[in-house]
């Protein structure tokens, strides 16, 4: 059964640092893997999304990383700021249906 | 354009009765999601429509949930009886095609229940 998994929890930095955020799945059969944005009481906006042929997606400050060997996806952040605090959650696609299966997402605080 | 529209934002029922929560995709997406949110979760899938058909519905926790779009645009969430386990944000997504094709899911607010 797939597991995603988001190490840290949360995380706290100052503004101006890079965010390096995690993700871990258990099985290497993904199509897709996703990562969102989820502000407080709102719905989740997607930031990236990798298709299993490829290594990373850029946009803007924002670059994430896919091993599909290894399991891991990785999401940088580059030169935060306040406007970057959310919670963000990654998530694979493990079918062709389309459907996610997200980890429990890392809380950011960006301070300024 | 608007993006998906989920309605009511909040709602607060007593054990025991039943609830219907309304999502309206983006016009023309193919594909509609509904996904469960526990407080300080992620997101977890509930079911699944491409168009009209109702092609996956295994996240369902109890046949208490039904889910339907009849003309394959607006669907409804219904929860027949409810208990307080079922208080969660349910998160409404809709794609623009059918299978997976490197195609994003788009996410509305989510329906806050609160069962009491």
């Amino acid at each position: 059964k797939q597991e995603v998994t988001q190490i840290p929890a949360a995380l706290s930095v100052p503004e101006g640092e890079n965010l390096v955020l995690n993700c871990s799945f258990t099985d290497s059969a993904i199509y897709n893997l996703q990562w969102f944005r989820q502000d407080p009481g709102k719905g989740l906006t997607s930031l990236l999304l990798i298709q299993s042929s490829q290594r990373e997606q850029t946009s803007g400050r924002l670059n994430a990383s896919l091993d599909k060997s290894s399991g891991r996806s990785t999401l940088y952040i580059a030169a935060s700021q306040p406007g970057d605090s959310a919670t963000y959650l990654c998530a694979v696609e493990p079918d062709s249906w389309g459907k996610l299966q997200f980890g429990a997402g890392t809380q950011v605080v960006v301070t300024p | 354009g608007a993006g998906v529209s989920q309605s009511p934002r909040y709602k607060v029922a007593k054990r025991g009765q039943d609830v219907a929560l309304r999502c309206d995709p983006i016009s023309g997406h193919v594909s509609l999601f509904w996904y469960q949110q526990a407080l300080g979760q992620g997101p977890e899938f509930l079911t699944y429509f491409q168009n009209e058909a109702q092609l996956d519905k295994s996240g369902l926790p109890s046949d208490r949930f039904f889910a339907e779009r009849p003309e394959g645009s607006v669907s409804t969430l219904k929860i027949q009886r409810t208990q307080q386990e079922d208080s969660a944000v349910y998160l409404c997504a809709s794609s623009l095609r059918g299978a997976s094709g490197g195609q994003p899911q788009h996410f509305g607010d989510g329906t806050r229940l609160s069962i009491l």
